[in-house]
């Protein structure tokens, strides 16, 4: 089975801290995306990878940055956290032209 | 960019009775089109997808129906069971480095 693992399930930073969200799959997808859940919203993209050190800007970059050093590790960076971006953080990874795997996100609360 | 809309956004139905969700997209492109449920506490998990060269595809009481010319598709639940209440989302895959749009979801109660 696709495993994909985010490091945390809930998280409580400070305004202002920098923020690492980490996301890890072990099927050797050359795709990895980055997706914020907000009520009402769906799935917003933020930033997604379609190689190693590749990144490409969704729908909502502003305020993220992303990092993809090795095919199965994909980290998105809050330079600044702020408390707009208290919300679910989903990660996802897929093969070309394919379904997309997620993990179970990241709920963050920025305070 | 793509922009994919879904109605309802909530939709409540009785045991039994089936479930139908609608969704547009912007993107003529657009070549792949999954639907995800979302159980509480979980990440979204595909349950059936369409491509754009088929007009609809079965599994067991799930069907997807896709009508490229009015840039629709559409989710079909039959005889629907309390375990099929949960979030559904409806996305298309735009063209190149397989970005995937989402709609804002459905949320479906089904009531025993």
């Amino acid at each position: 089975d696709v495993k994909v693992t985010q490091s945390s399930r809930y998280l409580v930073k400070r305004t202002g801290e920098k923020v690492f969200l980490e996301c890890v799959q072990d099927m050797d997808h050359e795709n990895m995306f980055w997706y914020r859940q907000d009520p009402g919203l769906g799935l917003r993209l933020i930033y997604f990878s379609y190689d190693v050190k590749m990144k490409e800007k969704g729908d909502i970059p502003e305020g993220y940055s992303v990092s993809r050093e090795k095919k199965e590790r994909f980290s998105l960076i809050l330079e600044s956290a702020s408390t707009n971006q208290t919300s679910m953080y989903l990660c996802a990874s897929s093969l070309t032209n394919t379904e997309a795997f997620f993990g179970q996100g990241t709920r963050l609360t920025v305070v | 960019g793509e922009n994919v809309e879904q109605h309802p956004s909530t939709l409540s139905v009785q045991e039994g009775d089936s479930a139908v969700i609608k969704c547009t997209y912007s993107d003529s492109a657009s070549n792949y089109f999954p639907w995800y449920k979302q159980e509480l506490g979980k990440g979204p998990q595909l349950i059936i997808d369409i491509r754009s060269n088929v007009g609809e595809k079965k599994d067991q009481r799930i069907a997807v129906t896709l009508n490229k010319t009015a840039k629709h598709f559409s989710l079909h639940i039959t005889e629907t069971q309390p375990e099929d209440s949960a979030v559904y989302f409806c996305a298309a895959m735009e063209g190149s480095y397989d970005k995937v749009i989402f709609g804002p979801g459905t949320s479906l109660s089904v009531i025993p």
